[in-house]
């Protein structure tokens, strides 16, 4: 248990909807980073937040967004859903802001756009 | 631009065999970080190794070993007497000194028969 948690598990939901996946991260880490897993693309870094702000940007969709709250816990929103975004989105978590800091990832949430 | 490659799609071997797993990083940085994650079929990502540019020493943890070579920018990493419980896909991902996030290769797939 790498004690970072997202929540659904699973998300199956229809083309043009709107989700939100939530994320918690380890205790105490203040970076927070977004990765999207298809088979066609593997696995691709979205964004990162590091104590509430937006650090990095990857290949994020502008259908896409995501936040960081005072709390730490971030979402990750994904609107007007095609067939392509079916996935498994990962969060990580880490201490610091760099990417040379080991990162700790979360169990995924698979979604599915039908 | 950094490029990571991991030529090897699959690799299939019986308990107990030897399985050593390829990766090419190349990259204009002079400074960066190394990482080798794994994901059963459960789906999570594991963390298994971080190793830095600057550091050519091989590393033997358990039945873990890793061989980075910076002259080749390659960084093997090796199973020893596999098991089972080793069926997974591996991924390299280095950062660079300065980025935020871990670019993933294109993963290879172990599976070990009993």
């Amino acid at each position: 248990d790498s004690g970072v948690t997202q929540t659904p598990k699973h998300l199956i939901t229809a083309t043009g909807q709107r989700v939100t996946l939530r994320c918690s991260p380890r205790s105490g880490d203040l970076s927070v980073y977004w990765y999207q897993q298809s088979l066609d693309q593997g696995l691709q870094f979205l964004i990162q937040y590091y104590n509430g702000e937006e650090r990095a940007k990857g290949n994020i969709l502008e259908r896409f967004s995501a936040q960081q709250f005072p709390d730490l816990h971030s979402e990750l929103n994904l609107s007007s859903l095609e067939l392509g975004d079916s996935a498994l989105y990962f969060c990580a978590s880490s201490g610091d802001r760099e990417a040379y800091n080991e990162q700790f990832f979360g169990p995924g949430t698979r979604l599915t756009v039908l | 631009a950094q490029k990571v490659t991991q030529a090897q799609t699959e690799i299939s071997v019986v308990e107990k065999e030897d399985v050593t797993l390829d990766c090419v990083y190349e990259t204009r940085d002079t400074t960066y970080y190394l990482f080798w994650y794994k994901q059963p079929p459960s789906g999570e990502l594991v963390f298994l190794i971080r190793r830095n540019s600057f550091d050519e020493q091989n590393e033997i943890s358990g039945r873990y070993s890793w061989n980075f070579q910076k002259s080749t920018s390659s960084f093997n990493f090796t199973i020893t007497a596999s098991q089972v419980v080793d069926s997974a896909v591996y991924f390299c991902a280095p950062p660079a000194f300065n980025d935020y996030k871990l670019s993933f290769g294109a993963g290879t797939t172990v599976t070990v028969r009993a």
